[in-house]
């Protein structure tokens, strides 16, 4: 059983482009979390998908950053516009279901 | 808000040493606790976990004890190993299949 996939490992974006990052949960996994790890700084809870739906987008910033996982294909966190203050690591973990999460590699990401 | 505090790092310890990374949480009712621990360019890892109060959660020979009393959960391994170098997470999840509320992560250096 594959693990979480995340790509790409590394994007580099300029100010004012769209950064799209894609987490493919393990195989049976239907809920899909996404984390932000700005430097030195822990892991921020972003948003909590399942399948067509978003549970909890408490942690999402107001504009710009937008998720979805669909019915098919892997769950999407889209960034438009980014800034410089987006550049972080940002993990997708799966779930089955219950407490325990598996983490990705990350998405590192940075803005010039 | 719920939330979780960890020592500061880095810590630097010598090869076979004691290891404690304190962790202590705030939350309502009875959460769930984790420690992660990632490594150097890769994901979050489970390293161990505990759902309800005095139970011992313990892997590759670290353990943490859930204890409401004090609102602790409190890495230890007797005896730390140079692959032991990485990141600690200290993590609490309030509800079945909710977010995780991570602490700040607390840098391990074992020296030889």
């Amino acid at each position: 059983n594959a693990g979480v996939m995340q790509n790409p490992r590394h994007l580099v974006r300029r100010r004012g482009q769209e950064a799209r990052l894609r987490c493919s949960p393990m195989k049976g996994h239907s809920h899909v979390y996404w984390y932000r790890q700005l430097p030195e700084e822990g892991l921020k809870f972003m948003v909590y998908l399942q399948k067509e739906n978003i549970i909890d987008e408490s942690g999402m910033p107001k504009e710009r950053f937008s998720a979805e996982f669909p019915k098919e294909g892997p769950s999407i966190l889209r960034i438009q516009q980014v800034v410089r203050g987006d550049s972080a690591a940002y993990f997708c973990a799966s779930s089955p279901e219950g407490n325990e999460q598996f983490f990705g590699p990350g998405t590192r990401l940075t803005v010039l | 808000g719920n939330s979780v505090t960890q020592m500061e790092g880095p810590v630097t310890l010598s090869e076979e040493a004691f290891l404690t990374i304190n962790c202590t949480y705030t939350a309502t009712g009875y959460p769930s606790l984790f420690w992660y621990v990632q490594y150097p360019g890769e994901g979050l890892q489970l390293l161990l976990k505990a759902t309800k109060a005095d139970d011992k959660g313990s892997n590759k020979g670290f353990e943490a004890t859930y204890r409401k009393e004090t609102t602790s959960f409190h890495l230890e391994k007797g005896s730390v190993q140079v692959s032991d170098s990485a990141v600690y997470f200290c993590a609490l999840s309030d509800q079945t299949g909710g977010k995780l509320i991570f602490g700040q992560g607390t840098e391990l250096s074992v020296k030889p």
